[in-house]
């Protein structure tokens, strides 16, 4: 069975804080590792797809490490700000011959004022 | 330019009716996805389009489900006799080609059946 596990399920950060998230996804035949950002009563939105081990993506304050061989990435948002409140979901896709794509429950981060 | 649409974004079925969802992919984008979310958990895989081709649907639950693609743009998810278990949020999404590119997503249908 493929599974995604994000942790932790939820988080509470002060402004100004940086944080980091962390999904787990089946070390083999792996193919694309996405993550996406979803604010409430919006649509999910594409931060990164990352395809090669070791690949590091950066986006303004948010980075993303992909590691393959032992099945991680983390997701790092510098200097949080209450507009990074939303909820964060990895994807990952194998290499098995279809088109599915696996998400994660999501890591919902809550930014304080 | 315009972004996945769905409509309509609420519908309420009686169980046992039938649904069809509606998705209009960003024009241009090869690949159409289906996704259904259950409160509290990721979007969970249900097919997969390239062009009207559908290549992958291992993730529809039963036989009362069904999409096309007919001319390779808009999709219509079907759900015949839905049941109180379709209640869920139907996602649409579609990327320029295949599972390596970024998928836009749709605001989702919001299917509740009493």
């Amino acid at each position: 069975i493929l599974n995604v596990e994000q942790s932790p399920q939820s988080l509470h950060v002060q402004e100004g804080d940086s944080t980091n998230f962390t999904c787990s996804f089946p070390s083999s035949n792996f193919y694309a590792l996405h993550w996406y950002r979803w604010e409430t009563a919006k649509s999910p939105e594409a931060l990164f797809v990352m395809t090669l081990n070791g690949d590091e993506k950066k986006k303004g304050r948010i980075s993303a490490t992909l590691n393959t061989k032992e099945g991680y990435s983390y997701l790092y948002i510098k200097g949080s700000q209450p507009e990074d409140s939303a909820t964060y979901l990895c994807a990952f896709t194998p290499n098995t011959g279809g088109f599915k794509t696996i998400f994660g429950a999501g890591t919902r981060l809550f930014v304080k004022a | 330019g315009a972004g996945v649409s769905q409509s309509p974004r609420y519908k309420v079925a009686k169980r046992g009716q039938d649904v069809a969802l509606r998705c209009d992919p960003i024009s241009g984008h090869v690949s159409l996805f289906w996704y259904q979310q259950a409160l509290g958990q990721g979007p969970e895989f249900l097919t997969y389009f390239q062009n009207e081709a559908q290549l992958d649907k291992s993730g529809l639950p039963s036989d009362r489900f069904f999409a096309e693609r007919p001319e390779g743009s808009v999709s219509t998810l079907k759900i015949q006799r839905t049941q109180q278990e379709d209640s869920a949020v139907y996602l649409c999404a579609s990327s320029l080609e295949g599972t390596y590119n970024e998928q836009f997503f749709g605001p989702g249908t919001r299917l509740t059946v009493l």
